[in-house]
């Protein structure tokens, strides 16, 4: 158990539609990172938040969205959704910035199990 | 730019017989690389890391890694595979803010 939730498990939903994916890092860490995993684009960095400010971008589309809360969970907002979003997301945490030589800059993350998003 | 390759998608082994799953980096600095594993229905855990002390890298589960400048790679290894060991690897070099993923190896361990 890496001590990251993420919630729902598995979603299926409608082209169109939206979805909220939501994410508890593990206790005490202040990143959290989402990854889309599919079969055609691998895992791919959507983006990163450290202590609720957006940190780093990766190749999120403008329908995708998210935040960091005050309590440090994450939310991923999917919009208009499409037949290609379909793909497991993940979250993951890490107590410092990654690749920053900080200290505390383990280069480690930790993932959650992922949630299953089929849009039909 | 940074970016990784994965040079095999899919490796096959034997039980008992040894691991190898090939990595090549390209980085304009010196970089920190991770091999993490993802077991079928699982997150990504880490396996190893390197970041610039000793170029050959111990993990966990018997794995180990070697940092080799002059060819830009960063191998995985194992002596002897077990069963428990299919599963999907990445490899993965650091850049600030974020980790970049290379596309994956899936190891398939035949008793």
């Amino acid at each position: 158990d890496s001590g990251v939730t993420q919630t729902p498990k598995h979603l299926i939903t409608a082209t169109g539609q939206r979805v909220t994916l939501r994410c508890s890092p593990r206790s005490g860490d202040l990143s959290v990172y989402w990854y889309q995993q599919s079969l055609d684009q691998g895992l791919q960095f959507l983006i990163q938040y450290y202590n609720g400010e957006e940190r780093a971008k990766g190749n999120i589309l403008e329908r995708f969205s998210a935040q960091q809360f005050p309590d440090l969970h994450s939310e991923l907002n999917l919009s208009s959704l499409e037949l290609g979003d379909s793909a497991l997301y993940f979250c993951a945490s890490s107590s410092s910035l990654l690749g920053t030589g900080g200290l505390g800059d383990t280069g480690e993350l930790f993932f959650g199990e992922g949630s299953r998003l089929t849009v039909l | 730019a940074q970016s990784v390759t994965q040079l095999d998608s899919h490796v096959s082994v034997s039980e008992g017989t040894p691991v190898l799953l090939r990595c090549n980096y390209s980085s304009s600095y010196s970089p920190s690389l991770f091999w993490y594993v993802q077991h079928p229905n699982k997150g990504l855990q880490l396996l190893l890391k390197y970041t610039s002390a000793a170029t050959l890298v111990k993990g966990i589960n018997g794995f180990e890694a070697e940092f080799k400048k002059s060819e830009t790679s960063f191998h995985l290894t194992k002596p002897s595979a077990h069963m428990s060991d299919a599963a999907e690897y990445f490899c993965v070099v650091s850049l600030i803010g974020k980790l970049i993923f290379g596309q994956g190896t899936e190891l398939s361990v035949k008793p």
